[in-house]
């Protein structure tokens, strides 16, 4: 079965905190993503990666970065967190040409 | 430009059918899917159809794709109170980056 597993479904931060967020696939994806989500604005594009130590910029991607040291894990990191940032983020991965699986989504609240 | 458009909102009777419609623009695009998602919850894959197909089925799900009009819809025959549900439609883009772009979502209330 397929798995993404982001590692926390709730988070509060505070103004200027740096974030990190975890994402982990287990199906040898080439590609990953990160979304978020808001009321409204729908599904908006963060950061891709395509393959390892491979990153391309989405829709909204400042603020935000991203690394990709292996496969199987994708990361999403607020440099400084602010309260615009408080959203629902959404991990997916998926094969070349493939559809994509997501992960069940972090809740952050940036205060 | 790329867009993916559906409407916001439709209230069905349990049992009924519900028939969900979304518009794309890009031609190019090689799969179109549709996701569901429950409150708090992530986007959980329904059923995709390649572009090259008019119809596919699975179950109560039969997904519609008229290439001419770029007009792609889902119909969940004798819907339940658990679809209750926001549902995506989505695209992926004709070039290498493998995107998708998702509507806004289509949110689905079933009454008792």
């Amino acid at each position: 079965d397929v798995k993404v597993t982001q590692s926390s479904r709730y988070l509060v931060k505070r103004t200027g905190e740096k974030v990190f967020l975890e994402c982990v696939q287990d199906m040898d994806h080439e590609n990953m993503f990160w979304y978020r989500q808001d009321p409204g604005l729908g599904l908006r594009l963060i950061y891709f990666s395509y393959d390892v130590k491979m990153k391309e910029k989405g829709d909204i991607p400042e603020g935000y970065s991203v690394s990709r040291e292996k496969k199987e894990r994708f990361s999403l990191i607020l440099e400084s967190a602010s309260t615009n940032q408080t959203s629902m983020y959404l991990c997916a991965s998926s094969s070349t040409q493939g559809a994509a699986f997501f992960g069940q989504g972090t809740r952050l609240t940036v205060v | 430009g790329e867009d993916v458009e559906q409407s916001l909102f439709l209230s069905v009777r349990e049992g009924d059918s519900s028939v969900i419609n979304c518009t794309y623009t890009d031609s190019s695009s090689t799969y179109l899917y549709w996701y569901k998602q429950e409150p708090g919850a992530g986007l959980q894959l329904l059923t995709y159809i390649f572009s090259n197909m008019d119809m596919k089925q699975d179950q109560r799900l039969t997904v519609l794709l008229n290439k001419k009009d770029k007009h792609l819809s889902l119909r969940i025959a004798d819907t339940q109170t658990g679809d209750s549900a926001i549902y995506f439609c989505a695209e992926s883009m004709g070039d290498s980056s493998y995107k998708l772009i998702f509507g806004s979502g289509t949110r689905l209330l079933v009454r008792p």
